[in-house]
């Protein structure tokens, strides 16, 4: 099992530009979470999928954020335009039905100029 | 609604000295408590988790919690922590097993 994959690890842009990050959860798995960690504010629920279906998007802090999910293998999290207050890093997790577990990806550190 | 507190934001503690991290939790119904530990420049991992049962959690690494009903408290505990144990932990709640609320989080560094 590979585990949660993101990508890029590591992205480094200019104010104002578009940021798309990209997460595969693991196989199999029904649910995937998107998560933005910072040292002011922690470790914050951004959105929610089920099955493919946003459940619960509350989390995410504007307009500029917003994030998909095609297919139960692949999701992105984009932000247009970005700004320097978005540097954190955002991780996603997978989890399946009845699993009782969030697994976790290694997370991509944005950081906006 | 659900919240959790970790009571300590930093704990410094020398090496194979017991630990204690603090944890607790509102909830109106029952939940499922988590652990989860970062390591620097990782994600998070999950260290132990109480869903049902007996109240003492046995995870990885030698960690244990107790869950406490009355006094609403799930508290990580190891008896004698190692240099490799510098980390960030995290307390979670849960009642759907779904959707996580993860406290603030408490820096653990042992000092050798």
């Amino acid at each position: 099992d590979a585990g949660v994959i993101q990508s890029p690890r590591h992205e480094v842009t200019e104010m104002g530009q578009e940021v798309t990050l990209r997460c595969k959860p693991i196989s199999g798995h029904n649910s995937l979470f998107w998560y933005r960690q910072t040292m002011m504010r922690g470790l914050e629920l951004l959105i929610y999928f089920n099955n493919n279906v946003p459940i619960d998007d509350s989390g995410m802090p504007e307009d500029r954020f917003s994030a998909k999910m095609p297919n139960a293998s692949f999701s992105t999290l984009k932000i247009q335009p970005s700004e320097p207050r978005d540097s954190a890093v955002y991780f996603c997790a997978s989890s399946s039905t009845g699993r009782n577990e969030q697994f976790f990806g290694p997370g991509t550190r944005l950081t906006v100029l | 609604a659900q919240s959790v507190t970790q009571l300590d934001s930093q704990v410094p503690v020398f090496e194979e000295a017991p630990v204690e991290l603090r944890c607790n939790y509102s909830s109106s119904v029952s939940v499922y408590l988590f652990w989860y530990v970062q390591y620097p420049n990782q994600g998070l991992q999950l260290l132990l988790k109480y869903l049902s049962g007996s109240t003492l959690v046995k995870g990885i690494n030698g960690f244990e919690a107790e869950f406490n009903k009355s006094q609403t408290s799930f508290h990580l505990r190891k008896p004698s922590v190692h240099i490799s144990d510098t980390a960030e932990y995290f307390c979670a709640v849960s009642f759907t097993g779904n959707q996580f609320y993860f406290g603030t989080g408490t820096s653990l560094t042992v000092i050798p």
